[in-house]
């Protein structure tokens, strides 16, 4: 089965600068790829995705690339404000509607 | 997205009794998940749940443990049967489309 590795476990930044978290995948199937952030005590909120035909992807402050040949995804978040303060997790699966594998989650800290 | 909606939001059971988990989604939907989430770890999938027919469960999550129903395509149980308190944890129904998956407030199970 697939299997994501995700680092780092936990990342501190100062405000306002850039943030960046890895992801590796083991499945060459896999072809979606989230981004969920949870906040302490809260349900994951899916914030970006990317699909295996983009290379990459931008919303505002947050973007996501992927690299399908090395199998490998991140996510960047530029101009981090305390907001973005929470546990980032990533994922992975195949053809749509499918099961979810998960990294292991990047606690993210911003310092003001 | 869809509105997703759990039921009890948390609960305290007593080990040995079994506990039944709602999720309700506001629109028809293809496909529901059921997630774990034990204390500052990550998401683990419990199983697929399925429409008409019976979940298809993950390694190492049996039917006689978490038997799930999904009598409609709104609405989804999963129990935890015969608890101890290493079930004790977070537990999360997702619903999903063509990729994107959402997930529900959650059910904090603690177990004595």
């Amino acid at each position: 089965g697939e299997n994501v590795e995700q680092h780092p476990s936990t990342l501190s930044v100062q405000e306002g600068d850039s943030a960046v978290i890895k992801c590796t995948y083991s499945d060459s199937a896999s072809n979606y790829f989230p981004w969920y952030k949870q906040e302490l005590g809260k349900r994951p909120q899916l914030i970006i995705d990317i699909r295996s035909n983009v290379g990459e992807k931008k919303d505002q402050r947050i973007a996501v690339t992927l690299n399908k040949t090395a199998k490998h995804f991140s996510l960047h978040i530029t101009e981090t404000q305390p907001e973005d303060s929470a546990v980032y997790f990533c994922a992975a699966s195949g053809v749509g509607n499918e099961k979810l594998t998960f990294g292991t989650g990047t606690r993210l800290t911003i310092i003001p | 997205s869809a509105v997703i909606s759990q039921k009890p939001s948390r609960d305290i059971c007593q080990r040995g009794t079994s506990l039944t988990i709602q999720c309700q989604v506001d629109s028809q939907v293809t496909m529901m998940f059921w997630y774990r989430q034990q204390p500052g770890q990550s998401l683990t999938l419990i199983a697929t749940a399925n429409q008409g027919s019976e979940a298809t469960y993950e390694s190492g999550f049996v039917i006689d443990k978490f038997p799930i129903s999904r009598p409609n395509l709104t609405f989804s149980t999963l129990t935890v049967s015969n608890m101890s308190p290493e079930d004790s944890s977070i537990y999360l129904c997702s619903v999903g489309g063509d990729y994107e998956q959402y997930f529900g407030p959650g059910t904090r199970l603690t177990v004595t």
